[in-house]
């Protein structure tokens, strides 16, 4: 069965530095895109991160600069590296396996909690 | 960068025909992707490539695209059909991966 789960969540001040993990099982994660997405309280989804089979990695600017993906091939998990935190990135975050040749996303994990508040 | 456009809320009683558009520059060009989220729930994709159904997704779920607009269409809506709905593409732009604002279905 193909799952992710994610991890690394909780409670930050403002600047601070948090690493969220997404653990893949049923498939390889550095064959597939995979991508994070986040959702801030009462609103929509918002694309954050992108990292191809090959390496290449993008961003949305609102984290350019801020935030990296990365993958541990020998451990089959993503990451994101998250530093300079600020109230705005206060939201449920989502790793999702892309799929196909168009950009679609399945399966998605079930979110980590992140809450940036002094 | 590429623009979504999705109304806020659709209002539908149960057993009739839900239609929730998507609106963006040329969109039939693209290939649209729906994501159904229920309350709590991580998203599930529902609809991908336009018109094709993952396995495990009712055939009441289907989609169109056509010039500047797509259609998630729910035939014989039911009540466990109440969610959030978000249509998605793939850019070309340096933010290749594009979410609409969503939509709140809602089963009278």
């Amino acid at each position: 069965e193909v799952q992710l789960v994610e991890s690394g969540g909780g409670l930050i001040q403002p600047g601070g530095s948090l690493r969220l993990s997404c653990a893949a099982s049923g498939f390889t994660v550095s064959s597939n895109y995979m991508s994070w997405v986040r959702q801030a309280p009462g609103k929509g989804l918002e694309w954050v991160s992108v990292i191809y089979s090959g390496g290449s990695t993008y961003y949305a600017d609102s984290v350019k600069g801020r935030f990296t993906i990365s993958r541990d091939n020998s451990k089959n998990t993503l990451y994101l590296q998250m530093n300079s935190l600020r109230a705005e990135d206060t939201a449920v975050y989502y790793c999702a396996r892309g799929s196909g040749l168009t950009g679609r996303f399945d399966p998605w994990g079930q979110g980590t909690l992140v809450t940036v508040s002094s | 960068s590429y623009v979504l456009t999705q109304p806020p809320s659709v209002s539908v009683a149960p057993g009739q025909t839900a239609r929730i558009t998507c609106g963006g520059n040329n969109i039939g060009s693209k290939s649209v992707h729906w994501y159904q989220q229920k309350p709590g729930q991580a998203p599930v994709l529902v609809v991908y490539d336009d018109s094709d159904r993952p396995s495990g997704i009712p055939e009441r779920f289907s989609g169109s695209n056509s010039g500047n607009t797509a259609t998630l269409t729910i035939s014989r809506v039911e009540a466990g059909d109440e969610a959030d709905y978000y249509c998605q593409v793939w850019d070309s732009s340096s933010e290749p991966v594009v979410f609409g604002g969503g939509t709140k279905l809602t089963v009278l």
